[in-house]
């Protein structure tokens, strides 16, 4: 399967631990996105990154919240000392973008975070 | 700040009825992409719309990119218990003075269809 995954699929947690969460695109593919998402509602941008370079930072990001893409391929999205409201669904997407568009999303089947 | 308001918000019909859901901005898009979303899944591209005016067929799914490129429309005709799911639709957008492109969200439109 060469689509996008995420792992783990799913996280519980207690109040004021730390968790990371893993995305690995599609290899060919530039660009890597990072969404939360709860449910019934569209997916809210955290942050994205052209090949290795972090590009965007939302400003609903807090600083417990940190993503990295070390060598262009697979991120890394962690949240520390978590916080009940941190409960959501993280989502994870990749595309190939030009010069002149963003390219087509393709994300993964997310994880969902739940903080106790 | 760029919005795309996506209506209706909610839907539940029975099978075999119509249904139109709304994407609506006052910014104009280079392109619009719609998506659609089953519970536990994420997001699957449906069409990308790109020409103003542009009309996109998918079986029974029809997309239409308004003239002007601010608003889009998806039309479903005949709809089925397996068209529920989440209709995301979301628009390509020049910021940072047309360096950059990056895409804007709608909220969503959670339909359900009742057999």
């Amino acid at each position: 399967d060469t689509g996008v995954s995420q792992n783990p699929r799913h996280k519980i947690t207690k109040r004021g631990q730390n968790v990371t969460f893993r995305c690995d695109p599609i290899s060919e593919h530039n660009r890597l996105y990072w969404y939360r998402q709860t449910l019934g509602q569209g997916p809210e941008f955290l942050t994205y990154f052209q090949n290795e370079a972090q590009l965007e930072k939302s400003r609903l990001l807090s600083d417990r919240f940190s993503a990295e893409r070390p060598k262009g391929s697979f991120s890394t999205l962690e949240i520390q000392r978590t916080e009940q409201g941190d409960s959501a669904m993280y989502l994870c997407a990749s595309s190939l973008a030009g010069a002149l568009n963003t390219g087509e999303l393709f994300f993964g089947e997310g994880s969902r975070l739940t903080v106790l | 700040t760029q919005l795309l308001e996506q209506s209706p918000q909610f839907l539940s019909i029975q099978e075999g009825e119509n249904l139109t859901v709304y994407c609506n901005s006052s910014s104009v898009f280079s392109s619009l992409q719609w998506y659609r979303q089953e519970p536990g899944e994420g997001p699957v591209l449906l069409v990308t719309v790109v020409t103003g005016g542009e009309v996109k067929k998918l079986k029974r799914l029809t997309f239409q990119f308004g003239d002007a490129r601010k608003d889009s429309s998806l039309h479903i005709t005949a709809a089925q218990p397996g068209d529920t799911g989440l209709y995301l639709c979301a628009g390509e957008a020049l910021v940072n003075a047309g360096n950059n492109r990056k895409l804007i969200w709608g909220l969503g439109t959670s339909l359900a269809v009742n057999p």
